[in-house]
């Protein structure tokens, strides 16, 4: 049981350039959300799904797109590339109810030069 | 909108000293408050849920209690493997079927051997 697993765990962009972070989670979890991780800002959403086929945007969408084709796969992508858009990259997913915790996948560090 | 503080931002304690970290909320309808662990370079371990005022949860040497503005995680005779980012965030009531979660900035917690 792997949990929540998203790729890279490193990268460097260039600005302007696009890319897709992957995360994918094996629990059957309905909810999956991105978050992104900022010194003395704590976790912020970017955009979340509440199941396949529906998303939606959270506090910090520009400059991302999201789409959520199957249950397990949550891809976050950057359309074009911004020194801004440097942090730390969170997915996390959790079933329905509210009795559980989101379970975390370890993160992609992004850096935007 | 809700919010969420913690302090202090940062704590060194000393091998079993014992201590408490403050989470304060403004939500409106509180769905649950929820505490996470984080390691450098991890993503969040989820530790509770509270979900009413007087409610209290115990987790080895951690216990989180939650009142009507703040909760409270109490760590008691800490060990230096309890070093670590602790992280409170609050579920609203405006956070409708997405369950989304609003993340305080995370307290520093080192304890020195």
């Amino acid at each position: 049981n792997a949990g929540v697993t998203q790729t890279p765990k490193f990268q460097v962009l260039k600005t302007g350039q696009s890319m897709t972070l992957q995360c994918a989670q094996d629990m059957n979890h309905e909810y999956m959300s991105w978050y992104r991780q900022d010194p003395g800002m704590g976790l912020r959403l970017i955009h979340y799904s509440v199941g396949a086929g529906i998303t939606d945007q959270g506090e910090v969408p520009n400059g991302y797109n999201v789409s959520r084709s199957t249950t397990e796969d949550f891809p976050l992508r950057l359309l074009s590339a911004a020194p801004s858009q440097t942090s730390v990259y969170f997915c996390a997913s959790t079933r329905g109810g509210s009795n559980y915790g989101y379970t975390f996948g370890s993160g992609t560090r992004l850096t935007v030069v | 909108e809700d919010q969420v503080t913690q302090s202090p931002e940062a704590l060194r304690l000393q091998e079993g000293e014992s201590s408490s970290l403050n989470c304060s909320y403004t939500v409106s309808g509180l769905r649950g408050l929820f505490w996470y662990r984080q390691d450098p370079g991890k993503g969040p371990e989820f530790l509770f849920t509270l979900y009413s005022a007087g409610e209290e949860k115990e987790k080895e040497r951690l216990k989180a209690t939650l009142t009507k503005k703040e909760s409270f995680l109490h760590i008691t005779a800490p060990k230096p493997e309890d070093s670590a980012t602790y992280l409170c965030a609050v579920q609203g009531g405006n956070s409708g079927s997405a369950r989304q979660l609003t993340f305080g900035s995370g307290t520093q917690l080192t304890v020195l051997p």
